[in-house]
């Protein structure tokens, strides 16, 4: 059973703290994710990282950031949390190779910052 | 930020009717077109990847078409069930993007009992 795994559910954070998600996928998949989803706005793009140690910007990447040592495994890293960043944040990783690259979500982290 | 677009927002439908809904996307460079399913509590999972212009899928009571040309796909749900109740999601992958996902706001489906 192929999985994405997200390190916390839930998360309670105070403004100003460095916030770290985690996120490992067991599939070897050379695509990984990460999105907020906020209430009529769908899922957005915050990073996505296509190879080890390569990353690109997504649609609202900034205060955040992202690191990506390993294959299986890419962390969301909040500089400085402030409120706004209260979300329901996704992992997703995916193949590179071919057109039936569907992604595979893992189960959500809802932040909350305080 | 890609233009992907679905509509409507949210929509109730009664058990045993039949439904459908759209995503419109660029219509150039299109490489990939994914559709989505949100349930409560649960992660997205993947209904369909459609690739080529004039593609129908079928899942069940689920269907979905692809017009490229056009930049627009539409989702069938026949004879809603109560558990078809969930976030349909449009993903839009385009040619020179290294396949990354560009998602639309989403259709939230509530089946009335």
């Amino acid at each position: 059973d192929v999985k994405v795994t997200q390190s916390s559910r839930y998360l309670v954070k105070r403004t100003g703290e460095k916030v770290f998600l985690e996120c490992v996928q067991d599939m070897d998949h050379e695509n990984m994710f990460w999105y907020r989803q906020d209430p009529g706005l769908g899922l957005r793009l915050i990073y996505f990282s296509y190879d080890v140690k390569m990353k690109e910007k997504g649609d609202i990447p900034e205060g955040y950031s992202v690191s990506r040592e390993k294959k299986e495994r890419f962390s969301l890293i909040l500089e400085s949390a402030s409120t706004n960043q209260t979300s329901m944040y996704l992992c997703a990783s995916s193949l590179s190779q071919g057109q039936n690259t569907e992604a595979f979500f893992g189960q959500g982290t809802r932040l909350t910052v305080v | 930020i890609l233009n992907v677009e679905q509509s409507p927002q949210s929509l109730h439908v009664q058990e045993g009717d039949s439904t459908n809904f759209t995503c419109s996307f660029p219509s150039s460079n299109f490489y990939a077109l994914h559709w989505y399913r949100w349930e409560t509590a649960k992660s997205p999972e993947a209904l369909f990847v459609m690739t080529l212009n004039g593609d129908e899928k079928k899942k069940g009571r689920i269907s979905a078409t692809l017009n490229t040309k056009e930049g627009y796909s539409y989702l069938y749900i026949k004879g809603s069930q109560p558990e078809d109740s969930a976030t349909y999601l449009c993903a839009f992958i385009e040619g020179s993007s290294d396949y990354k996902l560009s998602f639309g706001a989403g259709t939230t489906v509530t089946v009335r009992a």
